[in-house]
């Protein structure tokens, strides 16, 4: 069974700053490893989807990288801003379905 | 992308009522749903994966008398709380997804048991 394990579970930071997420899994079998961002009551919204033949993903401030080796994905956030402010949340494949970590909350101070 | 999509967004019912959560892909065929459950500041938790036209699999510990899933069309699922409790109440997210592609989550469904 895939565990998927998120840190820091929290994370304040002055505007402007770059930040790294980290994402851990368990079972490095995986084709996949998703990024979410979720707001308060929200759904989610996919950020970033790095398939398993890829090391990384890009899409503007945002870079998602994957190793498979070592169980680990990272979302690095660039040039943070207020609007970054959100849960942001990882998730990788489990047999059929997707196991969620427990998220990192982000504040991103003005 | 694909869009799934959630209805209703919020409910407020009374204990000891039902309520009905529908999950629709509005441009895709979804052959598998899943309802995840979301309590606050937790994370996804997985309830129960269905395919068109099959009885669902519930997770361990996911009463399957209680959360009634119909998936009954390519691009309908249901979710039924049965005899809804206070400690039902929660945020219902589904997704789908279309053979091995991407699953693609709805908006989510507020459900407050008073």
């Amino acid at each position: 069974k895939q565990e998927v394990t998120q840190i820091p579970a929290a994370l304040s930071v002055p505007e402007g700053e770059n930040l790294v997420l980290n994402c851990s899994f368990t079972d490095s079998a995986i084709y996949n490893l998703q990024w979410f961002r979720q707001d308060p009551g929200k759904g989610l919204t996919s950020l970033l989807l790095i398939q398993s033949s890829q090391r990384e993903q890009t899409s503007g401030r945002l870079n998602a990288s994957l190793d498979k080796s070592s169980g680990r994905s990272t979302l690095y956030i660039a040039a943070s801003q207020p609007g970054d402010s959100a849960t942001y949340l990882c998730a990788g494949p489990n047999n059929n379905d997707m196991r969620f970590g427990a998220g990192t909350r982000l504040t991103v101070k003005p | 992308g694909a869009v799934v999509s959630q209805h209703p967004s919020w409910v407020i019912c009374k204990s000891g009522t039902s309520v009905k959560i529908e999950c629709r892909s509005l441009d895709f065929q979804a052959t598998t749903m899943f309802w995840y459950r979301q309590f606050p500041k937790q994370s996804l938790m997985l309830m129960a994966t269905s395919n068109e036209g099959s009885k669902a699999t519930y997770e361990q510990g996911v009463e399957k008398d209680k959360f009634l899933i119909n998936h009954a069309s390519l691009t309908l699922s249901t979710l039924t709380v049965t005899s809804a409790h206070p400690e039902d109440s929660s945020f219902y997210i589904c997704s789908a997804r279309e053979g091995l592609a991407e699953q693609y989550f709805g908006p989510g469904t507020r459900l407050t048991v008073t």
